[in-house]
């Protein structure tokens, strides 16, 4: 169902804690994003990364970061400083940054307190 | 940036009839426009998309229309189905930095 997984589904979490959303791929696919999606919005991008060690920040970026040590990885944390941060993240992954598809993930859906 | 607009935002309809959604775009630098279907609790998945040297494209009872001189393109569903009813969401990648932009979704119920 695309290779793309993420995890965990559900997601709990006090205030003021960071929050790290795994995001794997085994389709050799050199682009990978993270969305978030709020209910009646379309998605956000939040962070992209064309290939390894290089990531560029998205349309909703603050309060975000990720890292790309892997072309199989490309982990989200959530810190802090994002003021709202309850939502449903989606990872996807596309062959390259040009017109391809993109696959998305299962997602995992944030809940702070 | 580029700002997709979607329309309706919700849309009901008898088994068997047509649904049309559709959208805008304000980047004429957009050249590729995917539609994805998202299943309630699931993940979204592309069910057609089009690019910009295309006016149209079908795909069974899918096909998406667009118009690059008025910047908006068009899904339509013939023969609509229960299998039908989930959130569509269009959007439009632009040229200059590839990234997708999205609609803010429709909501489809195929009535039985």
């Amino acid at each position: 169902d695309g290779g793309i997984t993420q995890s965990p589904k559900y997601l709990f979490r006090k205030e003021g804690q960071n929050v790290t959303l795994s995001c794997e791929q085994n389709l050799n696919h050199d682009a990978m994003y993270w969305y978030r999606q709020d209910p009646g919005q379309g998605l956000r991008l939040i962070y992209y990364s064309q290939i390894v060690n290089d990531f560029q920040k998205g349309d909703i970026a603050e309060g975000y970061s990720v890292s790309r040590e892997k072309k199989e990885s490309f982990p989200l944390t959530v810190t802090s400083a994002q003021k709202n941060p309850t939502a449903f993240y989606l990872c996807a992954s596309s062959l390259g940054q040009g017109v391809y598809e993109q696959y998305f993930g299962p997602g995992t859906r944030l809940t702070v307190t | 940036g580029e700002n997709v607009e979607q329309h309706p935002s919700t849309l009901s309809v008898q088994e068997g009839d047509s649904a049309v959604i559709k959208c805008t775009y304000s980047d004429s630098a957009s050249n590729y426009f995917p539609w994805y279907k998202q299943e309630l609790g699931k993940r979204p998945q592309l069910i057609i998309d089009i690019r910009s040297n295309v006016g149209e494209k079908k795909d069974q009872r899918i096909a998406v229309t667009l118009n690059k001189t008025a910047k908006h393109f068009s899904l339509h569903i013939t023969e609509t189905q229960p299998e039908d009813s989930a959130v569509y969401f269009c959007a439009a990648q632009s040229s200059n930095d590839y990234k997708l932009s999205f609609g803010a979704g429709t909501t489809v119920t195929v009535r039985a």
